[in-house]
């Protein structure tokens, strides 16, 4: 069964500050790698990962995949209150085309 | 249409009563996923459609749970003799096909079961 572990769970910093997010994964036919920002009800996509080694940056987020560690990253750097929200991880099996989420990392910005 | 689109946005029913969530893709999305979400924990699939046949329902959590697919468009999840245990959010999402893995998420139906 395909498994995402998210860490840590949740996370509070203040503006300005840098977080790491934390996904790891055991997938079958691993095809790719999500992330999403989920502020009230429906997620948002931020980044799409199939590739080792490659950053995907977009602003003050970036992400990257291990595929031989099993495991992505995604920083925020300098946040801001607006970056307050769920980030949820899911990979996606190649068999199925199905995404399987982890439980999310809560990060809330304080002024 | 421009998003996906969910009705009700919100649903209280007595246990006991039958409901009928919504899902309205995005024209031409061939894929749609139902995820359920409990209050502080990740997206619970459900099922998933290519077109209108459903290959995986391996994610209804009982029998009072059935979903279909029409016309490769609309989708409707219902869900029979709700229990209190069924209160959450139902997500609907599309994807363009299996080919593509960008979830489009609609803003949900937060279901009550008081």
């Amino acid at each position: 069964e395909d498994k995402v572990v998210q860490s840590p769970l949740s996370l509070v910093v203040h503006e300005g500050d840098t977080v790491t997010l934390n996904c790891s994964y055991e997938v079958t036919n691993f095809r790719s790698l999500l992330w999403y920002k989920q502020e009230k009800k429906a997620p948002t996509f931020l980044f799409m990962l199939t590739s080792s080694g490659i950053e995907k940056k977009s602003g003050r987020l970036s992400s990257i995949l291990d595929k031989k560690e099993l495991f992505s990253i995604l920083n925020i750097t300098a946040t801001q209150t607006g970056d307050s929200a769920v980030y949820l991880c899911a990979v996606v099996n190649t068999n199925a085309g199905k995404s399987t989420f982890g439980d999310g990392t809560t990060l809330t910005v304080k002024p | 249409g421009a998003g996906v689109s969910q009705s009700p946005s919100n649903k209280v029913t007595e246990k006991g009563k039958d409901v009928e969530l919504r899902c309205d893709p995005i024209s031409g999305h061939t894929a749609l996923y139902w995820y359920r979400q409990s209050l502080g924990q990740g997206l619970e699939f459900l099922i998933y459609f290519q077109g209108n046949s459903a290959p995986d329902k391996s994610g209804l959590p009982s029998d009072r749970f059935s979903a279909e697919r029409t016309g490769g468009s609309v989708s409707t999840l219902t869900i029979q003799r709700t229990q209190q245990e069924d209160s959450a959010v139902y997500l609907c999402a599309s994807i363009r096909g299996l080919m593509n893995t960008e979830a489009f998420f609609g803003q949900g139906t937060r279901l009550t079961v008081v």
